[in-house]
């Protein structure tokens, strides 16, 4: 099926450092979405956002709503062994739909 | 906890079975969706059903239906399993509306025998 691009698919990092992740596509989208998924449990919605540009936070979780639409970024700062999971970014269109496209996901590993 | 609630938690059955999963939505939500997620995979999109009419279909079997009742919960009915059906099947909610934000279910741990 369609899917964004998300990346890294998978990343290890000491516990105390900021992450990255990102989402494009290539189609322009009005609603970007973030999820994070624990083993074997429904994805949890962390950040919506609605606007070009928007820029939203949820404690140490920041994303952004890129400005050709194309795009998103979460930012985790200063991460802790709880933040282990798989984060999903989701798109919706323009184009009238109602359905939302999946990234294939980042894998984020912490190590104390 | 989101809100939606979906039975059963597991489900083990064998090839060529029909099961049946059903999903209640968040209060006040109109909109359900179905997505499987394979392992190790990302969420594949299957049907989504507003106020009780498809409105959105996506990678779904033939094998496969679904329907929301006047009560707003659905259920996703898989027939003729297969050992690839096997995954986690998630139901999602949301108030309806283009571009609005959906909630997710615990999900269904389908293993197909």
């Amino acid at each position: 099926g369609q899917q964004l691009n998300q990346s890294p698919q998978s990343m290890f990092i000491q516990e105390g450092e900021d992450v990255s992740m990102n989402c494009t596509s290539s189609s322009i989208f009005n609603t970007w979405l973030w999820y994070k998924q624990d083993p074997g449990e429904g994805p949890v919605l962390l950040i919506a956002l609605y606007k070009a540009g928007e820029l939203t936070s949820n404690g140490r979780l920041t994303a952004q709503f890129g400005i050709t639409r194309k795009d998103s970024f979460l930012n985790i700062s200063a991460s802790i062994p709880s933040d282990v999971g798989i984060y999903f970014c989701a798109g919706s269109s323009t184009s009238g739909t109602y359905k939302y496209i999946f990234g294939t996901g980042t894998r984020l590993k912490v190590l104390a | 906890d989101s809100g939606v609630t979906q039975t059963p938690k597991h489900l083990i059955t064998a090839t060529g079975q029909r099961v049946t999963l059903r999903c209640s939505p968040r209060s006040g939500d109109l909109s359900v969706y179905w997505y499987q997620q394979s392992l190790d995979q990302g969420l594949q999109f299957l049907i989504q059903y507003y106020n009780g009419e498809e409105r959105a279909k996506g990678n779904i079997l033939e094998r496969f239906s679904a329907q929301q009742f006047p009560d707003l919960h659905s259920e996703l009915n898989l027939s003729s399993l297969e050992l690839g059906d096997s995954a986690l099947y998630f139901c999602a909610s949301s108030v309806g509306k283009v571009g609005d934000t959906q909630y997710f279910g615990p999900g269904t741990r389908l293993t197909v025998l």
